[in-house]
């Protein structure tokens, strides 16, 4: 199965700095790699996706790249502030239902 | 907006009791899992469902069960209860049997059990 490994796993920034978060994968099959935020309290959220046909989708501050030749992806956050303190998670389908995730990393914006 | 919505935010049960967790989520989304939480392990599956009475293991299903007889709802069994079953559930759910294309999950806010 799909196996998905997270770096790293704590990460602290000061606030306005930027934030980087990788993820590499194992199933070349996968075409579909979303990035999930998990605020204090609540159930993970998508923030951002990508699929296998671009190398690069940006949202604003936030935005993920995708090597499919090296089987990685990552997470970039620009200008970093408080509000995007919180666990990421990253994550790449296995099959037609199943998602598998990756450890989290848990991202302190120091003010 | 997509709700699913958990029936219970924290429970606290002792070894060997059965345990229901409940979950419905009001979009008509085919899809629904059982997650479990844990720090330094992300987030495991439990079991899935892609339609009603439907279901298969995920990545951890020993020691639950579950049940899907109406599409909204989605239930999980700990048949047993002990301790190492102490973590936070996560329901979910999503649009289509094409999860591959579709993507998107869609979360309850959890349910905490602490087993005795």
């Amino acid at each position: 199965g799909e196996n998905v490994e997270q770096h790293p796993s704590t990460l602290s920034v000061q606030e306005g700095d930027s934030a980087v978060i990788k993820c590499t994968y194992s199933d070349s099959a996968s075409n579909y790699f979303p990035w999930y935020k998990q605020e204090l309290g609540k159930g993970p959220q998508l923030i951002i996706d990508i699929r296998s046909n671009v190398g690069e989708k940006k949202d604003q501050r936030i935005a993920v790249t995708l090597n499919k030749t090296a089987k990685h992806f990552s997470l970039h956050i620009t200008e970093t502030q408080p509000e995007d303190s919180a666990v990421y998670f990253c994550a790449a389908p296995e099959g037609y239902q199943k998602v598998t995730f990756g450890t989290g990393t848990k991202l302190q914006v120091i003010p | 907006d997509v709700k699913v919505t958990q029936s219970s935010r924290y429970l606290v049960k002792r070894t060997g009791e059965k345990v229901f967790l409940e979950c419905v989520q009001d979009m008509d989304h085919e899809n629904m899992f059982w997650y479990r939480q844990d720090p330094g392990l992300g987030l495991r599956l439990i079991y899935f469902s892609y339609d009603v009475k439907m279901k298969e293991k995920g990545d951890i299903p020993e020691g639950y069960s579950v049940s899907r007889e109406k599409k909204e709802r989605f239930s999980l069994i700990l048949e047993s209860a002990s301790t190492n079953q102490t973590s936070m559930y996560l329901c979910a759910s999503s649009l289509g049997r094409l999860a591959r294309n579709t993507g998107e999950l869609f979360f309850g806010e959890g349910s905490r059990l602490t087993v005795l």
